[in-house]
């Protein structure tokens, strides 16, 4: 069965330093997402592509975060500097509008960040 | 903006036990509704969704149902198991011209212990 793959899945870093994240949706699915999970709370969304195109970043703090998606296909998510505050999970997803009624996302293990 | 709630927070139960799980959300104008499990530290698998126009979805010992006016629902666990331990979110979805973005709760994380 196909899935999402993320990578790195653990990342430990100092603040102010860089990161970057790496995501490698389903064959075929146009729609990707990221979302940030910090613990206790739900997913939330931080920027939508179609294709190439961001279609939703209202959530994304552009002053130190910046996402990418050149092909259309794998995405990468930076973070630079990283703050205390950025130590959460990173999840990617990925979907497609179905030719009937289900439509999903489909969600990659994640990226665990902390910054110390 | 779309705000989910999922009641209670933690639920510990004995095994063989029957569960409801609340979810409610304060715009009805939504795409669909998903039910996720998540395990510690991974990613999220779905579970049930159910469209807008639906009002109940089953899957195994798994029942979710939607009534979307009063922005509410619920997933029913029949017969709980220790291997159903694990975080469950309810999540919606609004559309615009492509797949919509998904609006999270807290979830609701439950223990069931033999």
């Amino acid at each position: 069965e196909a899935e999402v793959a993320q990578s790195p899945r653990y990342k430990i870093t100092e603040k102010s330093q860089a990161v970057a994240f790496w995501c490698d949706p389903i064959s075929g699915h146009a729609t990707l997402y990221w979302y940030r999970q910090i613990l206790g709370q739900g997913p939330e969304l931080l920027v939508q592509f179609q294709d190439e195109s961001v279609v939703d970043d209202s959530q994304l703090p552009k002053d130190r975060f910046s996402a990418e998606r050149l092909k259309g296909v794998d995405s990468t998510l930076k973070i630079q500097p990283a703050e205390l505050g950025d130590s959460a999970m990173y999840l990617c997803a990925s979907g497609t509008v179905g030719t009937g009624d289900q439509e999903t996302q489909y969600f990659g293990p994640g990226t665990r960040l902390l910054v110390l | 903006k779309q705000e989910v709630t999922q009641i209670p927070a933690a639920l510990s139960v004995p095994e063989g036990e029957n569960l409801v799980l609340n979810c409610s959300f304060t715009d009805s104008a939504i795409y669909n509704l998903q039910w996720f499990r998540q395990d510690p530290g991974k990613g999220l698998t779905s579970l049930l969704l159910i469209q807008s126009s639906q009002r109940e979805q089953t899957s195994g010992r798994l029942n979710a149902s939607l009534d979307k006016s009063s922005g509410r629902s619920t997933l029913y666990i029949a017969a709980s198991q220790p291997g159903d331990s694990a975080t469950y979110l309810c999540a919606v979805s609004d559309r615009g011209s492509t797949l919509g973005r998904l609006y999270f709760g807290r979830g609701t994380q439950l223990t069931v212990w033999p």
